[in-house]
């Protein structure tokens, strides 16, 4: 079974410039996750799909983030600008369904560097 | 909101030895409590969960054991192996079905 793919798995910046990120969730999975990572803390949701509908996005910074699932399959995260803060693993996990007591699969994440 | 705390952030042991890493949640409906491990660069991933109607479940040499009075759970790992060196994250659902994670505790396993 194909575990959840992302891309690009690295990616430097510069504050200012716009980035985003790809995610392909397990086959069959209605539910995905963006979490941010920063280095040294627990993964930190950012937005929650169910199918192609915003679960929960409480936590997104919307004025620079934005996400979208399109067709309920394939995600992308982006930010425009980016801010050094931003520089952290941004993790896509899936799960079969909406429960948080589904077990989340993750994919490799994104470094991002933001100089 | 839900706050997870987890302690410590760094433990270190003998090859062999026993780990135990504690979290304590503030919100009393919560009722799923994973544990996941991430190797250096690497992905997290579960190793072993458990849900509030049941206070303890192993398998091999993980155990998680849950106390709902005190809102305290905890991981053990026994004969502790050096491909156990990793970060582990506890989590915990809150009662707006989200998982709240914690810090992280880096264990270090010594030959």
């Amino acid at each position: 079974e194909a575990g959840v793919a992302q891309s690009p798995r690295y990616k430097i910046i510069e504050k200012r410039q716009s980035v985003a990120f790809w995610c392909n969730p397990i086959s069959g999975h209605a539910t995905l996750y963006w979490y941010q990572q920063i280095l040294g803390q627990g993964p930190k949701l950012l937005i929650q799909f169910q199918n192609n509908g915003v679960v929960d996005d409480s936590q997104l910074p919307k004025d620079r983030f934005s996400a979208e699932r399109l067709k309920g399959v394939d995600s992308t995260l982006k930010i425009q600008p980016a801010k050094l803060e931003d520089s952290a693993v941004y993790l896509c996990a899936s799960s079969l369904g909406h429960l948080s007591t589904d077990t989340q699969y993750f994919g490799p994440g994104t470094r991002l560097t933001v100089l | 909101g839900e706050n997870v705390e987890q302690h410590p952030s760094t433990l270190s042991v003998q090859e062999g030895d026993s780990a135990v890493i504690k979290c304590t949640y503030s919100d009393s409906a919560s009722n799923y409590f994973p544990w996941y491990k991430q190797e250096l660069g690497k992905r997290p991933q579960l190793i072993i969960d458990i849900r509030s109607n049941v206070g303890e479940k192993k398998d091999q040499r993980i155990a998680v054991t849950l106390n709902k009075t005190a809102k305290h759970f905890s991981l053990h790992i026994t004969e502790t192996q050096p491909e156990d060196s990793a970060v582990y994250f506890c989590a915990a659902r809150d009662s707006n079905y989200q998982l709240i994670w914690g810090a992280g505790t880096k264990l270090i396993i010594k030959p």
